[in-house]
């Protein structure tokens, strides 16, 4: 069945180096969530696209976060420089609304570790 | 923004019995209530969500009910098994200032069903 691919499952990193997560939305979906779950913050929306147009990145720390979409295929959560508050797992999300819902489909997230 | 509340944080039942798991929202405008299930390691799946025009929804062993007056919904699982253990999100819909909708989350409920 369709489902949300991310990549890399696991990520170990070194403070200060740069992260790129990447994700491959359901065919067909056309919004895209970036979510971050850690213990103390539960499931936090770093980022929303619709179309490839990032509608909502309020969520995201600006100075180290960016977000992007290439094409429909294809959306990246980028962390540079990261640190070790940064250590979660982040999942992609997508969707197809229709009137009245906002159905999400989650990836299998990537586990980042910075030390 | 929307403000999701659940209750309670962790739930332990023997199995066969029910589990009922409630959440509240503030905005009164929200009309889809998803619940999502998280296995340990794994991705959250949706198990089951309603809309605002029913007032309750049954899949097998597992039923939503919402409350729109008093705006909150709850999670009811019956005869309860050992797979059934894992992490259950509530969410609700909010509206982004840029268009579309985005689900904020619940804190989750730690569910353990003892043999």
């Amino acid at each position: 069945d369709a489902r949300v691919t991310q990549t890399p499952r696991h990520k170990v990193t070194e403070m200060g180096q740069e992260v790129t997560m990447r994700c491959q939305p359901i065919l067909g979906h056309n919004t895209v969530f970036w979510y971050r779950q850690t213990m103390m913050q539960g499931l936090e929306l770093l980022a929303y696209f619709r179309n490839r147009a990032p509608l909502d990145d309020s969520g995201m720390p600006k100075d180290r976060f960016s977000a992007e979409m290439p094409d429909a295929t294809l959306a990246t959560l980028k962390i540079q420089p990261s640190e070790p508050r940064d250590s979660a797992v982040y999942f992609c999300a997508s969707g197809l609304p229709r009137t009245g819902n906002t159905e999400a489909f989650f990836g299998q997230g990537t586990r980042l570790t910075v030390v | 923004g929307e403000n999701v509340e659940q209750h309670p944080s962790t739930l332990s039942v023997q199995e066969g019995d029910s589990a009922v798991i409630k959440c509240t929202y503030s905005d009164s405008a929200s009309n889809y209530f998803p619940w999502y299930k998280q296995e340990l390691g794994k991705r959250p799946q949706l198990i089951i969500d309603i809309r605002s025009n029913v007032g309750e929804k049954k899949d097998q062993r597992i039923a939503v009910t919402l409350n729109k007056t008093a705006k909150h919904f709850s999670l009811h699982i019956t005869e309860t098994q050992p797979e059934d253990s894992a992490v259950y999100f509530c969410a609700a819909p909010s509206p982004f200032t840029g268009g579309g909708n985005k689900l904020t989350f619940g804190t989750g409920t730690q569910l353990k069903v003892e043999l």
